[in-house]
């Protein structure tokens, strides 16, 4: 699987959107973006995937660049219950379709 | 109705213990998974089955074994329990094998401590 990397750590003030960055310069071209994220003591939630295209959902919003190697998770209007863990995940569609997770975001959503 | 559930929810137990943790899915998912959480919060898959065979086992210790009984079903089991098994396993399920854009649903985890 190419590898992610994330910021480690990242604030936001409440009501305003969260902007979480996420580089996998090695990506190639079958695999998909992943985003999850783990509330403390939960089990991680899925959120948001794509390919190629931005995606949006009731959640938040992928931003893919041209090239792929980098993506952007949007929270449009971050509340206190979206502190968490953000996990962004590369993967690759043929070997057991299992998820590796990195050390992720650790968003704090600021009052 | 929870889509993962796992059984149970805490579970403490002394050094050398045999001990097991039950996942069900009720999502008709074809593929499931454990997961370890350790200490430093790094989230690693163990296992992962396809209708009830094994897929992958990423180097765990064969003290873990688990059990598919079912598709619906992936039991895992921790014989002589170590005071580094001390951690939380999160049970997962996904619709298809090798189906890139599917997700999995995670359980919400078994907290387990070796005393």
């Amino acid at each position: 699987d190419a590898k992610t990397t994330q910021p480690t750590s990242m604030d936001c003030a409440e009501g305003r959107a969260a902007n979480l960055p996420c580089n996998h310069s090695t990506i190639s071209g079958n695999e998909y973006v992943y985003w999850y994220r783990q509330i403390h003591s939960q089990g991680p939630q899925y959120i948001i995937h794509g390919l190629k295209n931005n995606e949006t959902n009731e959640m938040a919003s992928l931003i893919i660049t041209e090239d792929r190697k980098s993506s952007t998770l949007i929270l449009p209007h971050a509340t206190l219950r979206d502190t968490a863990v953000y996990y962004c995940i590369v993967r690759v569609p043929d070997t057991g379709n299992q998820f590796y997770f990195g050390t992720g975001t650790s968003l704090t959503v600021i009052p | 109705d929870t889509a993962v559930s796992q059984t149970p929810k805490y579970l403490v137990t002394q050094m050398g213990n045999d001990k097991s943790i039950k996942c069900e899915q009720n999502l008709g998912h074809d593929t499931m998974y454990w997961y370890k959480q350790d200490s430093k919060k790094f989230l690693k898959i163990m296992f992962s089955y396809n209708n009830k065979e094994l897929i992958i086992n990423e180097t765990v210790p064969n003290r873990f074994s688990p059990k598919s009984p079912d598709k619906a079903h992936l039991n895992l089991h921790i014989n002589s329990l170590e005071l580094g098994d001390s951690a939380v396993y999160f049970c997962a399920s996904s619709p298809a094998l090798g189906a890139a854009t599917t997700e999995a649903f995670f359980g919400q985890g078994t907290r387990l401590t070796v005393v």
